[in-house]
């Protein structure tokens, strides 16, 4: 079945530093792409996606691109706050329309 | 976004026992997920809550341990029956569709169990 891999497990950078978290996906059907950050005791928030008929997409700090020649995106996170810090989760859809996650990143910003 | 609540938020039960834990959605969607998540880890689909109808489970988990209900377009519960220490974990529900894109999920603030 699909299969999302995600790396690295963990991420520590300097507060004002970029941070880039990469993910690979195994279905060449997949066509739609959500990042989701996780802060500590709440709930998953969907930060930004992209689909598949766009290479890259940005808001504010956060940019998403994605190359389905090779089956993988990243998330870039410019100027890093320490609110930044949290476990960032990429997704990426089936033919089912389910979502299959990644297995995380911890990213820590020290100011 | 929708906005989504889980009840309860936290609960410590007693090993053989089960919990129905309800997700409410203060409008109409179409797809209703629950998913388990385990401490530090990633997130793992149990079932996607059908209206009207049984719901669709995952590899892994069964009807008999996770019923799940799904009388409207608004509302699911899950239930984890006969519960043991392997269950402590966080329920999350997510909500598709509806003023949405059929395929962008939003999550409930999730129910931490703990089975003593």
């Amino acid at each position: 079945g699909e299969n999302v891999e995600q790396h690295p497990s963990t991420l520590s950078v300097q507060e004002g530093d970029s941070a880039v978290i990469k993910c690979t996906y195994s279905d060449s059907a997949s066509n739609y792409f959500p990042w989701y950050k996780q802060e500590l005791g709440k709930r998953p928030q969907l930060i930004i996606d992209i689909r598949s008929n766009v290479g890259e997409k940005k808001d504010q700090r956060i940019a998403v691109t994605l190359n389905k020649t090779a089956k993988h995106f990243s998330l870039h996170i410019t100027e890093t706050q320490p609110e930044d810090s949290a476990v960032y989760f990429c997704a990426a859809n089936n033919q089912g329309g389910k979502l299959i996650f990644g297995q995380g990143t911890e990213l820590s910003v020290k100011p | 976004s929708a906005v989504i609540s889980q009840k309860p938020s936290r609960d410590i039960c007693q090993r053989g026992t089960s919990l129905t834990i309800q997700c409410q959605v203060d409008s109409q969607v179409t797809m209703m997920f629950w998913y388990r998540q385990q401490p530090g880890q990633s997130l793992t689909l149990i079932a996607t809550a059908n209206q009207g109808s049984e719901a669709t489970y995952e590899s892994g988990f069964v009807i008999d341990k996770f019923p799940i209900s799904r009388p409207n377009l608004t509302f699911s519960t899950l239930t984890v029956s006969n519960m043991s220490p392997e269950d402590s974990s966080i329920y999350l529900c997510s909500v598709a569709g509806g003023a949405h894109p059929p395929d962008t999920q939003y999550f409930g603030p999730g129910t931490r169990l703990t089975v003593l």
